[in-house]
């Protein structure tokens, strides 16, 4: 079954403790994206990846990392959280294609709450 | 600038009503797709329609149609006879793929929580 997913689902934490969130997809797609959800703000974009190694900022990468050393696996790094990370977070991926028309395949979420 | 807006934050409706959630989109490219998805409050985004830029025949499923206008760059969902398990944050999204583009990015509005009441 094409998915993707995201680990953990829910996660309470506190300042400063370094965390990371997983995200998996199994159907070789080339770009991945993390988003953030925040009440009246729609889904954001944090960072994104076109490939293997490549990466670039989204419209709100202040206070995270993320890493592509391999096609299937984009984690989402958050250093020295802080409160104001505390959000929804969604994954996504999809094929790069001129042609392409298929929807982002979006993981289920992470509810993180950072105290 | 928002290159996706959806100007009603929140809508109510009682059931059975009819309505329409509005989406005005903004971009130079000449091909590009629209979405809708749905984010019922169990979180998940679920997706419900994509259309291309070339092809404005409006579209049906069931209860629920969906409006392209190019002239106007609007995408318009509505939703005939609602029912209570509408009740949903909706979500408009612009993926461009013209050169220059960044391929693959989609850009989100954003959304409109809607609530039908029983």
């Amino acid at each position: 079954e094409a998915q993707v997913t995201q680990n953990p689902r829910y996660l309470i934490t506190v300042t400063g403790k370094k965390l990371t969130v997983t995200c998996s997809q199994n159907m070789n797609h080339e770009y991945m994206s993390w988003y953030r959800q925040d009440p009246g703000l729609g889904l954001r974009q944090i960072y994104y990846s076109m490939n293997v190694e490549v990466t670039d900022k989204g419209d709100v990468p202040e206070g995270y990392k993320v890493s592509r050393k391999e096609k299937r696996n984009f984690p989402l790094i958050l250093e020295s959280p802080s409160p104001n990370q505390t959000s929804l977070y969604f994954c996504a991926s999809s094929l790069i294609s001129r042609g392409d028309n298929q929807p982002q395949h979006f993981g289920d979420g992470t509810r993180l709450s950072i105290l | 600038a928002q290159k996706v807006t959806q100007a009603q934050t929140e809508i109510s409706v009682v059931e059975k009503e009819d309505v329409t959630l509005d989406c005005v989109y903004e971009t130079r490219d000449t091909t590009y797709y629209l979405f809708w998805y749905k984010q019922p409050p169990s979180g998940e985004l679920v997706f419900l329609i994509r259309r291309n830029s070339f092809d404005e025949q409006n579209e049906i499923s069931g209860r629920y149609s969906w409006n392209f206008q190019k002239s106007t760059s609007s995408f318009n969902f509505t939703i005939t006879a609602s029912q209570v398990v509408d009740s949903a944050v909706y979500f408009c999204a612009l993926k461009e793929v013209s050169r220059g583009s960044t391929l693959g990015r989609l850009y989100f509005g954003r959304g409109t929580q809607l609530t039908v009441w029983p």
